[in-house]
């Protein structure tokens, strides 16, 4: 089965200190992976995704992941965090029966402390 | 270019009473999803639609039903709401261009079934 696990519910972090967020997958094949972000009362806006090619990709906001397939990973990492960074963040995996279905984890939120 | 609406923002029923939730795409995307959030568990599919006139069941497609008259709109009803239902809705669309590309979410419904 196909499936996502974000293992932290909430990631707290210092303004400055670099930040991690946890991002595991369960798929056959090559998987297509997206980090999301949500903050409050808005929808979901999309950060960066894994296709292919470079382990490390970079998105919007300074953010990036890492893709480790032997770990079957894929987190998000920032050098240094923002108070404004503080959201609810969510992995998906791109749902092997196509038409751009996503399977998402829990999600985690992030607390960057001043 | 507004990208993905949602109508309405908030909406409180009583158990039984139906209505239905519009989403608009003005990005001439082929696909589009419903979704629900709950705390804790993420976002689940609820339906979806490759086309104009098609729809299929996602995860939990029970107590919804769905529409697509028109390439750019997505309807979402509930016939006979119970506070199971009770959720954030989010609408999202996705090119079929490349195969592989990102959701573009709406803005979210916020229902309270009383």
């Amino acid at each position: 089965a196909q499936s996502v696990a974000q293992p932290e519910d909430q990631v707290n972090v210092a303004e400055g200190n670099p930040l991690t967020v946890k991002c595991t997958y369960s798929v056959s094949g090559n998987p297509y992976l997206f980090w999301y972000v949500q903050y409050p009362n808005r929808g979901l806006q999309f950060l960066l995704k894994y296709i292919t090619g470079d382990n490390l990709v970079k998105g919007s906001y300074g953010f990036e992941a890492e893709f480790n397939k032997s770990q079957t990973s894929f987190h998000l990492k920032k050098p240094s965090a923002l108070v404004s960074d503080s959201a609810l963040y969510f992995c998906a995996v791109r749902d092997r029966g196509g038409y751009n279905k996503l399977i998402f984890g829990a999600g985690t939120r992030l607390a960057v402390h001043p | 270019n507004a990208g993905v609406t949602q109508t309405p923002k908030f909406r409180v029923l009583k158990t039984g009473q139906s209505m239905t939730l519009l989403c608009a795409q003005d990005m001439n995307h082929e696909y589009m999803y419903w979704y629900r959030q709950d705390p804790g568990m993420g976002l689940r599919l609820i339906h979806y639609s490759v086309g104009e006139g098609t729809t299929a069941k996602g995860e939990v497609p029970d107590g919804y039903n769905v529409s697509r008259l028109k390439k750019q709109n997505f309807l979402l009803g509930l016939e006979s709401a119970a506070p199971s239902q009770t959720s954030v809705y989010f609408c999202a669309s996705s090119s079929l261009a490349g195969g592989r590309g990102e959701q573009f979410f709406g803005p979210g419904t916020r229902l309270t079934v009383l």
